[in-house]
C-alpha cells in the first residue's frame, strides 16, 4: 500500500499570503496524484488531478507540481474561502489511498 | 448538471446491515466507473470500493472486503452499497464518487453502536 504523507499538518497563514501545501509517497506514483479541498459539513472538492492539472472550474491561484514521490499544492495568494482541510490522492495502485490532511488555518 | 444524490445511511447495531444508494443525474452513468469513500468522524478520507461501467470489475480494501458489496444498476443509473456485519469501527460519512472524481454524492452517515 503507498502511504501518503502530508506536511504540515496545520499551516496558519494570512489572507494574500502563498500557501505551499507537501504531499510525500512512500513510493513512487509517477504524476498519479490528486489533490482536494474539504470544507466542515461538505463533500470533498477536487482541485488538481494528475499532479498538476487543474480541475473545471478552479482558480488559477491553485497549482499543483511533482512527480514521482514528492509533491506540492501551492495557493499563490489566500482568499478568505480556501481556509480549509487538503488532502492528496494517489490513483497509481490499489487501493486508492489519501494522505492524512493539512489543515489550513486563518492566522 | 452532475448530480450524485445519496440515502440509506442510520443507525444500526454492531452486526447489522444497511444499503446506501447513489443516484445520478446529469451524466450517462453507465458510461463511468464509480467509487465509494467513507469519512470517520474527525479523520481523513478512506477509500473502499470502486467498480467499473459493466460491474465485471470490482475491487474493495481490505478493510471491507467479505462484508460490503458494491453494486449498481445501470438502467435505474444508481449506484449502491450493501454493508453487512457492520463494526464500530464502520462509522462514517460514506460518500460516492463519479470516475474522475469531480462529482461526489452530499454524503451519508452511518453510525455503528449498541
Amino acid at each position: 500500500e503507498t502511504v501518503l504523507t502530508q506536511s504540515p499538518a496545520t499551516l496558519s497563514l494570512s489572507p494574500g499570503e502563498r500557501a505551499t501545501l507537501s504531499c510525500r509517497a512512500s513510493q513512487s506514483v509517477t504524476t498519479s496524484l490528486a489533490w482536494y479541498q474539504q470544507k466542515p459539513g461538505q463533500a470533498p472538492r477536487l482541485l488538481i488531478s494528475d499532479a498538476s492539472n487543474r480541475a473545471t472550474g478552479i482558480p488559477a491561484r491553485f497549482s499543483g507540481s511533482g512527480s514521482g514521490t514528492d509533491f506540492s499544492l501551492t495557493i499563490s495568494s489566500l482568499e478568505p474561502e480556501d481556509f480549509a482541510v487538503y488532502y492528496c490522492q494517489q490513483r497509481n495502485e490499489l487501493p486508492l489511498t489519501f494522505g492524512q490532511g493539512t489543515r489550513l488555518d486563518i492566522k | 448538471e452532475v448530480q450524485l444524490v445519496q440515502s440509506g445511511g442510520g443507525s444500526v447495531q454492531p452486526g447489522g446491515s444497511l444499503r446506501l444508494s447513489c443516484a445520478a443525474s446529469g451524466f450517462t452513468f453507465s458510461g463511468y466507473s464509480m467509487n465509494w469513500v467513507r469519512q470517520a468522524p474527525g479523520k481523513g478520507l478512506e477509500w473502499i470500493s470502486y467498480i467499473n461501467t459493466i460491474s465485471t470489475t470490482i475491487y474493495y480494501a481490505d478493510s471491507v472486503k467479505g462484508r460490503f458489496t458494491i453494486s449498481r444498476d445501470n438502467a435505474r443509473n444508481s449506484l449502491y452499497l450493501q454493508m453487512n456485519s457492520l463494526r464500530a469501527e464502520d462509522t462514517a460519512v460514506y460518500y460516492c464518487s463519479k470516475d474522475g472524481w469531480e462529482a461526489w454524492g452530499q454524503g451519508t452517515l452511518v453510525t455503528v453502536s449498541s
